[in-house]
């Protein structure tokens, strides 16, 4: 069974709009670490923002922030004043720490394509 | 700053050919990682290693092997390479509990 979903393959939206991309998660942790990356069309992936499990506040970094609902296993990433290089695709990762084990689980990620 | 950085940056290799794949980082990052990436896909773990010396296996290490003789170096080994295979195997390293950073990839193709 897939431990880190997203649902959503593609979404387009206009320049300037704000987007939330879904992302939900399988764990028994009580403690673990939840990232989002953007893999750009050179194929680089760069990491832009997290959320620790223990952390009741939702992250925010410039024009990135998170929607952590805990109960829901679910931690979406909502992108504000979308521009032209946001186009990318967009990861969710988990990192579980569990006894003798350390995985970074990735979904398969959302394309993001910002129209003019 | 610091890199990761990958070698080769593509790599074409025949089908039943080993061949290896490497990863330096100069972070001093405990823990690295090897993912593939098929086309228009996600990232699936091969292996990690959480210290010099260890190994681990993801969901994909069947067809690999792994070597982390250094704590600076992270190799893959593709036993045995697959007709037409075409990936891009990613590099990744962490310090503690920071987030995972990534190298530029290696491209494989097998003829």
């Amino acid at each position: 069974a897939q431990k880190v979903t997203q649902t959503q393959t593609s979404i387009s939206v206009v320049e300037k709009t704000t987007v939330t991309m879904d992302c939900v998660y399988e764990t028994r942790d009580s403690s673990y670490f939840l990232f989002w990356y953007k893999q750009t069309a050179s194929g680089e992936i760069v990491f832009l923002i997290r959320q620790d499990s223990y952390k009741k506040e939702n992250a925010t970094v410039g024009h990135y922030s998170l929607n952590f609902q805990k109960p829901k296993s679910s931690i979406g990433l909502i992108i504000t004043a979308t521009q032209i290089e946001d186009s990318a695709v967009y990861f969710c990762a988990m990192r579980e720490v569990t006894e003798g084990a350390d995985r970074l689980t990735f979904g398969k990620g959302t394309q993001l394509i910002i129209q003019p | 700053g610091g890199i990761i950085t990958q070698t080769p940056k593509f790599l074409i290799g025949q089908e039943g050919q080993k061949l290896t794949l490497k990863c330096q980082q100069n972070f001093n990052h405990d823990t690295m990682y090897w993912y593939r990436q098929d086309s228009g896909k996600g990232l699936r773990l091969i292996y990690y290693s959480i210290t010099e010396n260890d190994l681990q296996k993801g969901d994909l290490s069947e067809g690999y092997d792994a070597s982390r003789e250094k704590k600076s170096s992270f190799s893959l080994t593709v036993t045995s390479a697959q007709k037409n295979e075409m990936a891009v195997f990613l590099c990744a390293s962490r310090r503690l509990n920071q987030a995972p950073l990534f190298g530029e990839g290696t491209r494989l193709s097998v003829l």
